[in-house]
């Protein structure tokens, strides 16, 4: 299986910082990496698919870089609503592995 | 706009067999591949396995043993068999459109509690 790992596993940030999250495969999984936010309760939600293709309706503060094994989601200027857990997802192979997440609360 | 749901029990007894049916409204489950995907309490998201539209399936191979999905096109619903379930077997199960690719739709989930 890949193994996917995120850092950092938590931080504290406040509205309109810059926020950046990274994820990395331990193979190279090309640009097969997915991102989601998830809500307390709440399912996931697709941000960015294919490592930098932003899902429809998605605000544009949200952006994705990276192929191989390292990517990075950002949020250019953090909005309330935006307080979440944030998950990469790998689709290169079987099983399609996600990872740990990161939670981003108010500093 | 897609929708999906899932139904069954909210507790299963230790080395039962776990059914959850998703019901997809607002488009065909026909041209796609439908996934399901749980998260115990406090922990990671973990992908169970997908089906396509004319029924090839992909099993993660750490429950393939006891896993199966099934679809059926007439209701536009797919559904999920786990077998011989045990309390690590505890999560919130989620339905979702998409397999060897990004998950677009969501259902809201559903808990389900194995205990006797």
């Amino acid at each position: 299986d890949i193994q996917m790992t995120q850092s950092p596993s938590s931080l504290s940030a406040s509205v309109g910082d810059r926020v950046t999250i990274t994820c990395r495969a331990s193979q190279s999984i090309v640009d097969y990496l997915n991102w989601y936010q998830q809500k307390p309760g709440k399912a996931p939600k697709l941000l960015i698919f294919a490592a930098s293709s932003l899902q429809s309706g998605v605000p544009s503060r949200f952006s994705g870089s990276g192929s191989g094994t390292d990517f990075t989601l950002t949020i250019s200027s953090l909005q309330p609503e935006d307080f979440a857990t944030y998950s990469c997802q790998q689709t290169y192979s079987s099983p399609f592995t996600f990872g740990p997440g990161t939670k981003v609360d108010f500093k | 706009q897609v929708q999906l749901q899932e139904s069954g029990p909210g507790l299963v007894k230790p080395s039962e067999t776990l059914s959850l049916t998703c019901t997809v409204s607002g488009g065909s489950i026909s041209g796609q591949y439908w996934s399901w995907i749980r998260q115990p309490p406090g922990k990671e998201l973990e992908y169970i396995g997908y089906i396509f539209h004319s029924g090839s399936t992909d099993y993660n191979p750490s429950l393939q043993s006891r896993v199966n999905i099934s679809v059926d096109k007439a209701k536009n619903q797919f559904s999920l068999k786990l077998s011989s379930v045990s309390a690590v077997d505890t999560a919130v199960y989620y339905c979702a459109r998409g397999g060897h690719g990004p998950l677009d739709y969501w259902g809201q989930g559903t808990l389900v509690t194995v205990s006797s």
